[in-house]
C-alpha cells in the first residue's frame, strides 16, 4: 500500500526562525511529489517536484525531492506569524487514476 | 479565474438522510477528485472523474456512496443513508489533466447527527 510519512507531526517556533519539514514516501510508479499549505480552508498549492535534486524556490519557501532516498523537504526561511499552518505532502504515480496520497501533515506555529 | 467551488461549505444531516456534495471545478479543468479527511487524519482518496467518466474509485466505500460528473453542471458526491461515522471533511480538487498540479477546493464539512 502506497504510504506518505510527514515528520514532526507539530512544530512551534518563533518569528524569523527558519523550518525544515520532512516527507518521506513510499509509492508504486511513483510520479511527483506535491506540498500544500493547509489554513482553515482549501489546501492551497505549493509546489510540484518530479526531478530530484532540483530545488524549487518561491519567496520564503523551497523544496527539493530526491529520488534515490524517496523524500521531501520544505523549507521555510525567517518564519511568520502567517506561515502558521497544516503543510501537507501528497505523493502522485503514474497510474491511470493518478491519485495522490497524503500524509498526515505538519502542523506548524509560528510565535511572534 | 475562480477557484474550485464546492458547496455547501457546511453541511448537517440526520443519521438515514442524504448529503449532496457540489463541486465546480477550475475553468478549463475536466479532472476531478474526491478526497475525504477525517480528524486528525490525512486527506483520503475517494474517486477521480473525467467528465461523465469514473476512472478510478478505489477509495469510494462500496456502499451507499456514489460520485458522477455529468457533461453540464458540477460534479457530485452523494451519500445515502448517512451515519455519523461519515461526519468529515469533502474535499474536491481539479486539474487540467492528470499530470498537472491539483487545486483544491475549500471543501464541504458534513456532520451526522
Amino acid at each position: 500500500e502506497d504510504k506518505v510519512v510527514q515528520s514532526p507531526l507539530s512544530l512551534v517556533v518563533h518569528e524569523g526562525d527558519t523550518v525544515t519539514l520532512n516527507c518521506s514516501y513510499e509509492v508504486t510508479n511513483f510520479r511527483s511529489l506535491l506540498w500544500y499549505k493547509q489554513e482553515k480552508k482549501a489546501p492551497t498549492f505549493l509546489f510540484m517536484l518530479t526531478s530530484s535534486g532540483i530545488e524549487k524556490k518561491s519567496g520564503r519557501l523551497s523544496s527539493i525531492l530526491d529520488k534515490k532516498e524517496l523524500f521531501s523537504i520544505l523549507n521555510i526561511t525567517a518564519t511568520q506569524t502567517g506561515d502558521s499552518a497544516i503543510y501537507l505532502c501528497a505523493a502522485g504515480n503514474t497510474g491511470a487514476n493518478s491519485k495522490l496520497t497524503f500524509g498526515k501533515g505538519i502542523t506548524l506555529s509560528v510565535r511572534p | 479565474n475562480a477557484g474550485v467551488m464546492q458547496n455547501p461549505r457546511h453541511l448537517v444531516r440526520r443519521r438515514g438522510q442524504e448529503a449532496r456534495l457540489r463541486c465546480s471545478p477550475m475553468k478549463g479543468h475536466s479532472h476531478v477528485y474526491w478526497y475525504r479527511q477525517l480528524p486528525e487524519e490525512g486527506l483520503k482518496f475517494m474517486v477521480y472523474l473525467q467528465k461523465e467518466n469514473i476512472i478510478d474509485e478505489s477509495g469510494m466505500p462500496k456502499e451507499r456512496f456514489s460520485a458522477e460528473f455529468p457533461k453540464e453542471g458540477p460534479s457530485i458526491l452523494r451519500i445515502q443513508q448517512v451515519v455519523r461515522g461519515d461526519s468529515a471533511a469533502y474535499f474536491c480538487a481539479s486539474s487540467v489533466d492528470r499530470q498537472r498540479e491539483a487545486f483544491f477546493g475549500q471543501g464541504t464539512r458534513l456532520t451526522v447527527v
